[in-house]
């Protein structure tokens, strides 16, 4: 099973580039989510999508963009990259019904490392 | 606004010792829940356990146990006799209430080392 997929595993870009990190899960979950983790930071939320259709910003969202495609996909996009983006980027998806607290656990990808020069 | 402490950046123990990693907690919410996530070293990150803003009962897992406390916000995990394999950096992670449904928000972690 895959699980949550995301590609790609690893970039590098020069500042001012742009790139889109893709994330599809196969799970039919309705929740579905950017981090970003840096040292001594832990996971800090970029965005998230409540559900299909729906996008709402997180604790870092500047210099980000996302889209919710369908159910199953959830892309990250830097317009237009900065070294402060650096980081290792996660996408994670769960259960969760639309106006309820959040019950499910958080299903993760494997991470993709950006790095910006 | 939501907000999740862990004030312990790294506890070094040695191997059978208990140690108890701490996680405080800010929300306005009255329902919400509480989350344990364990990243080894290979990097996945691993759930633990989740637990709801009504139950307020300890839980035990062979040697893993949390204590919930609302009246000090808090959500600590206690492992007992500490193995190598428990090495690796622990996430604490608060979900929003129905005002921010699905939005779940971690601490900064703290990496734990267990000393042969």
């Amino acid at each position: 099973n895959a699980g949550v997929t995301q590609t790609p595993k690893f970039q590098v870009l020069k500042t001012g580039q742009s790139m889109t990190l893709q994330c599809a899960q196969d799970m039919n979950h309705n929740s579905m989510y950017w981090y970003r983790q840096d040292p001594g930071m832990g996971l800090r939320l970029i965005y998230y999508s409540a559900s299909e259709g729906t996008t709402d910003k997180g604790e870092v969202p500047n210099g980000y963009n996302v889209s919710r495609l369908n159910k199953r996909e959830f892309s990250l996009r830097l317009e237009s990259a900065a070294p402060s983006q650096t980081s290792v980027y996660f996408c994670a998806s769960s259960e969760a019904l639309v106006g309820a607290a959040n019950t499910g656990e958080l299903f993760f990808g494997e991470g993709s490392r950006l790095t910006v020069l | 606004a939501q907000k999740v402490t862990q004030a312990q950046t790294e506890i070094s123990v040695v191997e059978k010792e208990d140690v108890t990693l701490d996680c405080v907690y800010e929300t306005r919410d009255t329902t919400y829940y509480l989350f344990w996530y364990k990243q080894p070293p290979s990097g996945e990150l691993v759930f633990l356990i989740r637990r709801n803003s009504f139950d307020e009962q300890n839980e035990i897992s062979g040697r893993y146990s949390w204590n919930f406390q609302k009246s000090t916000s808090s959500f600590n995990f206690t492992i007992t006799a500490s193995q190598v394999v428990d090495s690796a950096v622990y996430f604490c992670a608060l979900s929003g209430g129905y005002s921010s449904a699905s939005k779940i928000i971690f601490g900064s972690g703290t990496r734990l080392s267990i000393r042969p």
